[in-house]
């Protein structure tokens, strides 16, 4: 089976550092990707992991070890439109498609 | 570039009623997904298609659902007859099997 949980919800302060956590349990890895969804519209992709490490892009990181089946995503500098939900996304085998976790909702409070 | 396209964005039907969705991915977007996303939940994947080959639908209630891709490009999901428990939100994605997925705007299906 496939199964990947999120913390439901966080609330952080404005200007804040804040980290999303994410673990896995899959029938097989080939990437990890963290989407980000504002209230009412698509997901839209924030960064992509397949080895283990950080990748940093701007004021986003994420940071992925299969050996532990966990990643996390990393927000710096937190702005109000921050304010969303944060879904992550396991590819299992090449071509295949997502698995998708419960998404965790994040409030960035002035 | 476009992105994905998809209509109507809204639509409110009564139980047992018929509804139709449709999609049209990225130009040269070989796979296309059709995802159902309860509020407040992750998308759960319906169907997934490789050019017009179905790849994965074994989530796909069948007895109520079908999708079909005949030319291996646009995309239409159809649910008949429809039930309450129905009510999400339908997103289409595209992508490359080396690649994100690009997800359309979704149709909000609110059924009474």
């Amino acid at each position: 089976g496939q199964n990947i949980d999120q913390p439901t919800e966080m609330t952080a302060t404005e200007g804040a550092i804040v980290q999303i956590n994410c673990t896995y349990q899959t029938s097989g890895f080939n990437g990890l990707f963290w989407y980000q969804q504002h209230a009412g519209e698509a997901p839209t992709f924030l960064s992509y992991n397949v080895l283990d490490g950080l990748e940093e892009k701007g004021r986003f990181s994420s940071f992925l070890s299969r050996s532990k089946g966990y990643s996390y995503l990393l927000l710096k500098e937190l702005q109000m439109k921050d304010s969303a939900s944060y879904l992550c996304a396991v590819t299992p085998r090449y071509g295949q498609n997502f698995v998708f976790g419960p998404g965790t909702r994040l409030s960035v409070l002035p | 570039e476009a992105g994905v396209a998809q209509s109507p964005r809204y639509k409110i039907i009564e139980k047992r009623q018929s509804v139709a969705f449709w999609c049209n991915p990225i130009s040269g977007h070989a796979t296309l997904y059709w995802y159902q996303q309860i509020l407040g939940q992750g998308p759960k994947l319906l169907i997934q298609f490789q050019n017009n080959g179905v790849v994965d639908d074994s989530q796909l209630p069948k007895d109520r659902f079908s999708a079909e891709r005949l030319k291996g490009v646009d995309s239409t999901l159809k649910i008949q007859p429809a039930k309450l428990e129905d009510s999400a939100v339908y997103l289409c994605a595209s992508g490359l099997p080396t690649d994100t997925q690009y997800f359309g705007p979704g149709t909000r299906l609110t059924v009474l």
